[in-house]
């Protein structure tokens, strides 16, 4: 099984809500990934997790909280977004996380978000 | 920013004609990726080629690295309507205040295959 897995596939939410995205893979892969592409750019990083402990945050703003309750599952809490952010979220994970060996990086269909 | 510029930003060809695209990176590499995404999708991994190879082949696939100018080029030989699709590459870039790397994506090729 070489898929990761996202839901859902679309989010719309209001500036006020709190929502989650899911991500799952059993790879058993040990780096997980958050992305976020905005359309017609490049995947930017936001998030990686090694060995279920966060390794990465890109300066991410607070509204987005990420959590890894066990090696297969990734979450991307959402709370107060701003219209800006809506974007394609891309998960993605790793055998480890080894960007220097050039470890191969499986992504998920991605959860489109729009925030009104 | 280790950012990748990638050249040209659009590409439109008949099929059966091959596609070249080109990615120009500004730092010392290990590595370097190139990676397919269909609209709206996941990035799938196509090829990855080391900094101490030249050229590396996969299937109607050809990479070649110039370490010295700092470039490589994806070739897609006889072009098919469903390679139509964003095409990036990705080096490695190391992250300050933490001591690791993360891969950078180019700002990607988008290619058209006309049936």
């Amino acid at each position: 099984d070489t898929e990761v897995t996202q839901t859902p596939k679309h989010l719309v939410m209001g500036m006020t809500n709190k929502k989650s995205l899911k991500c799952e893979q059993h790879m058993g892969h040990r780096a997980m990934y958050w992305y976020k592409q905005k359309a017609k750019k490049p995947p930017e990083l936001m998030f990686v997790y090694s060995y279920e402990k966060l390794s990465i945050n890109e300066s991410v703003p607070s509204r987005f909280s990420p959590e890894c309750p066990n090696s297969s599952l990734l979450n991307l809490h959402l709370h107060a977004l701003q219209p800006e952010d809506s974007a394609l979220y891309l998960c993605a994970s790793s055998q480890d996380y080894g960007v220097i060996r050039g470890d191969t990086q499986y992504f998920g269909p991605g959860t489109r978000l729009t925030v009104l | 920013s280790q950012q990748g510029e990638e050249d040209p930003q659009a590409l439109s060809i008949q099929e059966g004609e091959n596609a070249t695209m080109n990615c120009s990176y500004k730092t010392s590499i290990n590595n370097l990726q190139w990676y397919r995404q269909n609209s709206g999708r996941g990035l799938v991994h196509l090829i990855l080629i080391r900094s101490n190879e030249r050229e590396k082949h996969s299937g109607r696939l050809r990479v070649t690295l110039d370490t010295s100018k700092k470039s490589s080029s994806l070739l897609i030989t006889a072009s098919r309507a469903a390679d139509t699709a964003s095409y990036f590459c990705a080096t490695n870039e190391i992250i300050r205040n933490f001591g690791n790397e993360k891969l950078t994506f180019g700002t990607g090729t988008r290619l058209t295959i006309i049936p």
